[in-house]
């Protein structure tokens, strides 16, 4: 079985620039996570789709993140405009339900 | 949000020596505790997950045990061994809700 894709591993860009990564889930997963991970903290969700849906997206700064899963099957992270503080590891994770998670390899963000 | 503690934040054991570390959840409306370990540039790997009070769970030299009523895990490893330096991550989930909330981890450092 084929892991969950993110693209891409590393990323450096400057404050006030836009940023998307991407993340394709293991098919069939039906529900999609998307987590930040600042150093010397555990992971924190951003934002958690059902199929194209919309399920917990409370943590989300929504004045410069954005995400979507149009189709219900790959999903991208938008960060516009990036701060120093967005510095972070973004992981994808899918679920097919009841739990348990199967994690992709992250996209690790610099911004300077 | 729950809150999940990990304990210690950091760890330097000397290979051959066991270890163990602890996640502290909310007891209240618990339903399964997850492990995860993560190795630096690798995806989050799911250890165990764990769903009644008592549990004990097994995977080589690596073992965990549940107290739901008080709300803690503790993770052992036996013999520690180079490729086990990673970060621990527990995460609890609730009834109702499959969204894990992670702690903040255990990063180990095993020293040959």
């Amino acid at each position: 079985e084929a892991g969950v894709a993110q693209s891409p591993r590393y990323k450096i860009i400057e404050k006030r620039q836009s940023v998307a990564f991407w993340c394709n889930p293991i098919s069939g997963h039906a529900t999609l996570y998307w987590y930040q991970q600042i150093l010397g903290q555990g992971p924190k969700l951003l934002i958690q789709f059902q199929n194209n849906g919309v399920v917990d997206d409370s943590q989300l700064p929504k004045d410069r993140f954005s995400a979507e899963r149009l189709k219900g099957v790959d999903s991208t992270l938008k960060i516009q405009p990036a701060k120093l503080e967005d510095s972070a590891v973004y992981l994808c994770a899918s679920s097919p339900g009841g739990g348990g998670y199967t994690f992709g390899s992250g996209t690790r963000l610099t911004v300077v | 949000i729950l809150n999940v503690e990990q304990s210690p934040q950091s760890l330097h054991v000397q290979e051959g020596d066991s270890t163990n570390f602890t996640c502290s959840f909310p007891s209240s409306n618990f339903y399964a505790l997850h492990w995860y370990r993560w190795e630096t540039a690798k995806s989050p790997e799911a250890l165990f997950v764990m769903t009644l009070n008592g549990d004990e769970k097994k995977k080589g030299r690596i073992s965990a045990t549940l107290n739901t009523k008080e709300g803690y895990s503790y993770l052992y490893i036996k013999g520690s061994q180079p490729e086990d330096s990673a970060t621990y991550l527990c995460a609890p989930s609730n009834f109702g809700n499959e969204k894990l909330t992670f702690g903040t981890g255990t990063r180990l450092t095993i020293i040959p």
